[in-house]
């Protein structure tokens, strides 16, 4: 079945520090790449979605960009803020499957002031 | 715009008991679902309804029953609540079936069972 593997379960950075949150997936498509943050006592939010058309979503100041060749979907920010400070979840759509999201286990990140 | 409403906020409950959690969109969208949220395990599908009383089973259904009987409201009931449970309950609506809709979240309901 789909997965998605979010390797870091935290991130600790200070502010203007560079973002690096790691995501890969497995799927037997091509699939629509999202990524949601959740901030504290909220719901997840979409913060950006990738199909394979567009290859990069850019959003806020976040970047993704799709790459096929290592089925990867790394989120990056050049300099992240304290109110960045959210939990970080990437997900995917099997649009040829279930069509449904299948979400990784979130990486919570934390900005120092 | 619009806004998801789930009550309660918080629930705590005892073991072997039926809890009821609600949720009420004024989207209008036509597909609403229901996640569970546990720490270090991401958002997992309890059960999804395409439309007013349809439902549909997700990844988590048993020991969950579901009820959409109008477009704006979606229930979600625990039929036996386990001991020392703890997770977040995730109400979540798009306009229509399919990735392609995004999926608009809810702040969630906080089970805790004694």
């Amino acid at each position: 079945g789909d997965s998605v593997t979010q390797k870091q379960g935290q991130v600790t950075l200070s502010e203007d520090d560079f973002l690096f949150i790691n995501c890969t997936y497995s799927t037997t498509t091509y699939p629509t790449l999202l990524w949601y943050v959740q901030y504290p006592g909220q719901g997840p939010q979409l913060l950006l979605k990738v199909t394979t058309a567009n290859n990069k979503g850019i959003s806020r100041g976040f970047e993704a960009t799709y790459d096929k060749g290592t089925t990867s979907f790394h989120l990056q920010k050049a300099s992240v803020q304290e109110s960045d400070s959210a939990v970080y979840f990437c997900a995917l759509v099997n649009t040829g499957g279930a069509d449904r999201l299948t979400f990784g286990k979130g990486t919570q990140l934390i900005i120092q002031p | 715009g619009g806004i998801i409403t789930q009550t309660p906020k918080f629930l705590i409950g005892q073991e072997g008991q039926k809890l009821t959690l609600k949720c009420q969109q004024n989207f209008n969208h036509d597909t609403m679902y229901w996640y569970r949220q546990d720490s270090g395990k991401g958002l997992r599908l309890i059960y999804y309804s395409i439309t007013e009383n349809d439902l549909q089973k997700g990844d988590l259904s048993e020991g969950y029953d579901a009820s959409r009987e109008k477009k704006s409201s979606f229930s979600l009931t625990v039929t036996s609540a386990q001991k020392n449970e703890m997770a977040v309950f995730l109400c979540a609506s798009s306009m229509d079936w399919g990735g392609a809709y995004e999926q608009y979240f809810g702040p969630g309901t906080r089970l805790t069972v004694l």
